[in-house]
């Protein structure tokens, strides 16, 4: 039972390197979700995607741009890392608007 | 735009003592409400919901919660809780525009 796999799991990167982040779900949710989880901040909705070849800015979006070409993934991508993009990330999906969301075990990202 | 306020930073309480967290939105139209709880190093799991009807709502590990419609709240309560209580607990709230917002979060540490 995958669920939502998240890849990588853990990233170090520069100042200005970009990387693109993978989120991947086996269950044929039409809905999926990037999170920023920063400390007394809770989590914090970057961008979502409420179907194929849809997507939609949510609360932080600056900075990160993303792409839903396949339904089952969900790519969230950096172009030029800050500091300040240091964070965990999470993913989501859920099948209809009503559902709860079912959450990928995190990517933690340093940027120095 | 919908907001999510959950009162509490950090409570910390004694094995068998009871549990309150206080949630409160801010949304004008329906609401789907949930409470889901991040076990230290874990992702987030879904404790419980509510999507209509009985605005008590049970969910697992023997918390509950009351959806109050004319005070915008939707607090978490467990009667008694235990060691392994202890994690970080989000409320979060889905309007009509798909997204799925999330609260601060409050820790709660329960000593033995």
């Amino acid at each position: 039972n995958a669920g939502v796999t998240q890849t990588p799991k853990f990233r170090v990167l520069k100042t200005g390197q970009s990387m693109t982040l993978l989120c991947a779900q086996d269950m044929n949710h039409e809905y999926m979700y990037w999170y920023r989880q920063d400390p007394g901040m809770g989590l914090r909705l970057i961008h979502y995607s409420v179907g194929e070849g849809t997507t939609a800015k949510g609360e932080v979006p600056d900075g990160y741009n993303v792409s839903r070409l396949k339904k089952q993934n969900f790519l969230l991508g950096l172009e030029s890392a800050a500091p300040s993009q240091t964070s965990v990330y999470f993913c989501a999906s859920s099948p209809r608007k009503t559902d709860e969301a079912f959450f990928g075990q995190g990517t933690r990202l340093t940027v120095v | 735009a919908q907001s999510v306020s959950q009162h509490n930073h950090h409570v910390i309480l004694s094995e068998a003592a009871s549990l309150e967290l206080g949630c409160n939105y801010s949304y004008g139209g329906t609401v789907n409400l949930f409470w889901y709880v991040q076990y230290p190093g874990q992702h987030l799991q879904l404790l419980l919901k509510y999507f209509s009807g009985d605005p008590l709502v049970k969910g697992i590990k023997g918390f509950e919660a009351e959806f109050i419609k004319s005070k915008f709240s939707f607090n978490l309560r467990k009667p008694s809780v235990q060691w392994s209580d202890t994690a970080e607990y989000f409320c979060a709230v889905r309007g009509n525009d798909y997204k799925l917002s999330f609260g601060a979060g409050t820790t709660v540490t329960v000593r033995a």
